[in-house]
């Protein structure tokens, strides 16, 4: 079974601090696709990241950046210079299938991180 | 741009009554789903649809029923609402390939609901 595991409950830094949530994840399937999405206080999802497997390049998007590291089963991700904007809760996802055949596919959420940006 | 919609936003039920969430996507997504967010708990998939006519359980599933008749459209139904059902309830949609969640999941703004 497929498990998403972001340990770190709540995250308070002040602004313009760095800060990294972890996401840890289980998997049997050789071909997955991870997620990252954020929650801001409004109640909305917002996507902010896709990565599949076979691809373990780091990415950066301005302020913000994701480490994928298949030897650790990681997939972090760092906010630069963080700002109070930034504050919302954020999940790591995981999504697999062990057949290829309908009926097999989902897409599992870690329990989320709130992360608190401090004035 | 539509994208997906929810409705009711917000809806207080008593125990035992019944009441169905409506969703519906203008994407032409194949995969639809549920989920609710309950507090410490994250997003839990409750069902999911690959397709017209095509439906199965996520995680929690007990309580909810779902249909898909068209590709638009995929409600879920609470039969006889209990306290534990209070939550905030999500759908989403997305592309499929192959079986796979491969592209990012497009949600609806959430629905509020509470069990008395």
């Amino acid at each position: 079974a497929q498990k998403v595991t972001q340990a770190q409950t709540e995250i308070s830094v002040v602004e313009k601090e760095d800060v990294t949530l972890d996401c840890v994840y289980e998997t049997r399937d050789t071909t997955y696709y991870l997620f990252w999405y954020k929650q801001p206080p409004s109640g909305e999802l917002v996507f902010l990241i896709r990565r599949n497997s076979f691809d373990e390049q780091n990415e950066i998007s301005g302020r913000y950046s994701w480490n994928f590291q298949k030897s650790t089963s990681s997939f972090n991700f760092t906010i630069t210079a963080s700002q109070v904007v930034d504050s919302a809760v954020y999940f790591c996802a995981l999504s697999e299938a062990l057949l290829v055949n309908f009926g097999n596919e989902k897409l599992t959420f870690g329990t989320g991180t709130r992360l608190t940006i401090i004035p | 741009n539509a994208g997906v919609t929810q409705t009711p936003k917000f809806q207080v039920l008593k125990t035992g009554q019944s009441m169905t969430l409506q969703c519906a996507q203008d994407m032409n997504h194949e995969y639809m789903s549920w989920y609710r967010q309950d507090p410490g708990m994250g997003l839990r998939l409750i069902h999911y649809s690959v397709g017209a006519g095509i439906t199965d359980q996520g995680e929690v599933p007990n309580g909810y029923n779902v249909s898909r008749s068209t590709t638009e459209d995929f409600p879920l139904r609470l039969l006889s609402a209990a306290p534990s059902q209070t939550s905030v309830y999500f759908c989403a949609s997305t592309i499929s390939v192959r079986g796979r969640v491969t592209g990012e999941l497009f949600f609806g703004e959430g629905s509020r609901l509470t069990v008395l």
